[in-house]
């Protein structure tokens, strides 16, 4: 039983590029969540999505999407990378709104 | 929608000491609250829960306390620890975090 499994753990993107930042797990949950954190601050939330074929948007949503095409997996990806979207990124599951979530061990993505 | 909120950005207490860590919400509806710890470097780690139908609740040195007239809640660490630095967000059924509240245990 792997928990939440994030990858990669590192990564750096020059502006522009797009990327996939990879979440899977093994808990057959099915609320699956994604949030950036930045320096000094809370987590934000980006996306969620409350079973397999159903996301929608949270906090902060622009620049990001999502999909759940699996209860597993759930995926996020920069379209378009900017140096705003540096931040740590965490994702997170649970089996419903009245659980506490399981979150990941986070992707640390910088944007230059 | 709903908010949390912390009251205190940072918190430093003596090893041994007991700590109080406060947070406070907006939505009198919300009927489920969890207390998560962050450590340097990793994700959020779920300590403890506590339902709307509840006032208290008590874990492994962990105590959390829930006043639902003033919309309050509060996390109770016993004989606080080096291993207990980090940093402490409360978090309501929205899936709402407060900004967190960094504790640093002193020798």
């Amino acid at each position: 039983n792997a928990g939440v499994t994030q990858t990669p753990k590192f990564q750096v993107l020059k502006t522009g590029q797009s990327m996939t930042l990879q979440c899977a797990q093994d808990m057959n949950h099915e609320y699956m969540s994604w949030y950036r954190q930045d320096p000094g601050m809370g987590l934000r939330l980006i996306h969620y999505s409350v079973g397999a074929g159903i996301t929608d948007q949270g906090e902060v949503p622009n620049g990001y999407n999502v999909s759940r095409s699996t209860t597993e997996d759930f995926p996020l990806r920069l379209l378009s990378a900017a140096p705003s979207q540096t931040s740590v990124y965490f994702c997170a599951s649970s089996y419903g709104v009245g659980y506490g979530y399981t979150f990941g061990s986070g992707t640390r993505l910088t944007v230059v | 929608g709903e908010s949390v909120g912390l009251h205190l950005p940072t918190l430093s207490v003596q090893e041994g000491d007991n700590s109080i860590i406060n947070c406070a919400y907006s939505n009198s509806a919300s009927d489920y609250f969890i207390w998560y710890k962050q450590e340097s470097g990793k994700g959020p780690q779920f300590i403890i829960d506590i339902r709307s139908n509840m006032d208290k609740r008590q874990g492994q040195r962990v105590t959390v306390l829930l006043n639902k007239t003033v919309k309050h809640l509060s996390l109770q660490i016993a004989a606080t620890q080096p291993g207990d630095s980090a940093v402490y967000f409360c978090a309501a059924p929205a899936i709402v975090f407060g900004p967190g509240t960094r504790l640093s245990v002193l020798p």
